[in-house]
């Protein structure tokens, strides 16, 4: 079991927006803004797309943004494309003791 | 441009010890702000970081994983490694090394992984 929660799957239609959750615990998501979001192609590695719960790196697209609220970080897709079918897992700081906590992870699918 | 190339035995026998070592090449392991750090994923599951190093040899651990695993750092060969003792089948999968930005908490640049089959 994963030490943040995300749903298994999302989907939305081109040109919709879909937003994937990740909760955590005040010990982490909710006291830290190290928020991360990575995308994941199948056979490929992950690809750091959010960082700091709302910054982008550079190339990534503006259509992909991320917020927090308390305990849950969001990540929202917007103006869906085929493209954006990956796996999309997030990622927060978990304190000293445990420094980086993974989601499980999130399938999305463009319809 | 900075890019990170994962080696590994392949198989590994359970109980055996598994050894990864990761090369940097475009960029000093020995740079100031980063640590270096190991991520795994099973076949058909999701991502478990492992651990993370600082060119000096400060290191941070999954606690799920401090008993059995063990980072280091050769900074003449811009290298570093990972071995996992007393290793099961559970531990087969794709072993990912990365670079690890400490002052945000993530992982921004990642080698293409390697995969690492515990059988018998």
């Amino acid at each position: 079991q994963s030490a943040l929660t995300q749903p298994p799957s999302a989907s939305g239609s081109p040109g919709q927006s879909v937003t994937i959750s990740c909760t955590g615990t005040s010990g982490d998501v909710g006291g830290y803004a190290y928020v991360s979001w990575y995308q994941q192609f199948p056979g490929k590695a992950p690809k750091l797309i959010i960082y700091e719960v709302t910054k982008r790196p550079s190339g990534v697209p503006d259509r992909f943004s991320g917020s927090k609220s308390g305990n849950t970080a969001s990540l929202t897709v917007s103006r869906l494309q085929a493209e954006d079918e990956a796996d999309y897992y997030c990622t927060s700081y978990g304190g000293s003791n445990n420094l980086l906590l993974f989601g499980g992870g999130t399938k999305l699918t463009v319809l | 441009q900075l890019q990170l190339q994962e080696s590994g035995p392949g198989p590994v026998k359970p109980s055996e010890t598994l050894s990864l070592t990761c090369t940097v090449s475009g960029d000093s392991i020995s740079s100031s702000i980063y640590f270096w750090g190991w991520v795994r994923q099973p076949p058909g599951k999701g991502l478990e970081w492992i651990a993370a190093i600082y060119y000096s040899g400060g290191t941070y651990y999954n606690p799920s994983l401090k008993s059995r695993v063990t980072m280091s750092v050769d900074t003449s060969q811009n290298q570093f490694s990972l071995k996992m003792y007393s290793v099961t089948a559970a531990d087969t999968a794709l072993y990912y090394c990365a670079r690890y930005v400490r002052a945000v908490d993530n992982f921004d640049i990642w080698g293409q992984g390697t995969l690492v089959t515990v059988s018998s």
